[in-house]
């Protein structure tokens, strides 16, 4: 059993082009969570996602970023005119839908904005 | 407002002694705890949860204990060993499981030979 896959593992965007970070959640899990890692802090969430649902994207930017799980294929966080602050690394991570379970994380997508 | 803090960036111990590590939380809602930890250019790999209906939790060397009077939970390894050299993050969520989880910042243990 795969564990959550993240591709890919290194970005490299100028300003102002679009990144697309994918997630492919362990088999089974249903539910996909996005967090991002600045330097010297711990993760922030962003969003969760349930198959072609938001279930909650309190934490993400209200512009310029976007996230989505299709009923098919992985779940996509997409950034729009990137800009320097937006570097940092992408962790993605998945549950079952049962309460009192763990999330497992993906090894992350570092995006580097130049 | 860091709802998730912990206040020690690093701690160092010998091989073979015990380590803990600390974690405190603001937020009383806060249900469920875990421990991550997390190598250089990794992704954050579970170690140990707890519900807030229970006070401790073991798993092999390492034990969650949970204070909610104190709003303070701690992570004992022990022994120690080279290999659990890591950052280690505690969470927290209030929605039961792993949803929208609050980290802190993260504590970097080294353990010597």
């Amino acid at each position: 059993n795969a564990g959550v896959m993240q591709n890919p593992r290194h970005l490299v965007r100028r300003r102002g082009q679009e990144a697309r970070l994918r997630c492919s959640p362990m088999k089974g899990h249903s539910h996909v969570y996005w967090y991002r890692q600045l330097p010297e802090e711990g993760l922030k969430f962003m969003v969760y996602l349930q198959k072609e649902n938001i279930i909650d994207e309190s934490g993400m930017p209200k512009e310029r970023f976007s996230a989505e799980f299709p009923k098919e294929g992985p779940s996509i966080l997409r950034i729009q005119q990137v800009v320097r602050g937006d570097s940092a690394a992408y962790f993605c991570a998945s549950s079952p839908p049962q309460a009192n379970t763990e999330a497992f994380f993906g090894q992350g997508t570092r995006l580097t904005v130049v | 407002d860091q709802q998730v803090k912990q206040n020690s960036p690093s701690l160092s111990v010998q091989e073979g002694r015990i380590s803990i590590l600390n974690c405190d939380y603001t937020n009383s809602m806060f249900d469920y705890f875990l421990w991550y930890k997390k190598y250089p250019a990794e992704g954050p790999t579970f170690l140990i949860s707890i519900s807030s209906i229970k006070d401790k939790n073991e798993d092999g060397r390492f034990t969650v204990f949970l204070n909610k009077s104190a709003k303070h939970l701690s992570l004992h390894i022990v022994p120690s060993q080279p290999g659990d050299s890591a950052v280690y993050f505690c969470a927290a969520s209030n929605q039961g499981g792993s949803e929208k989880l609050v980290f802190g910042k993260g504590t970097k243990l080294t353990v010597n030979p």
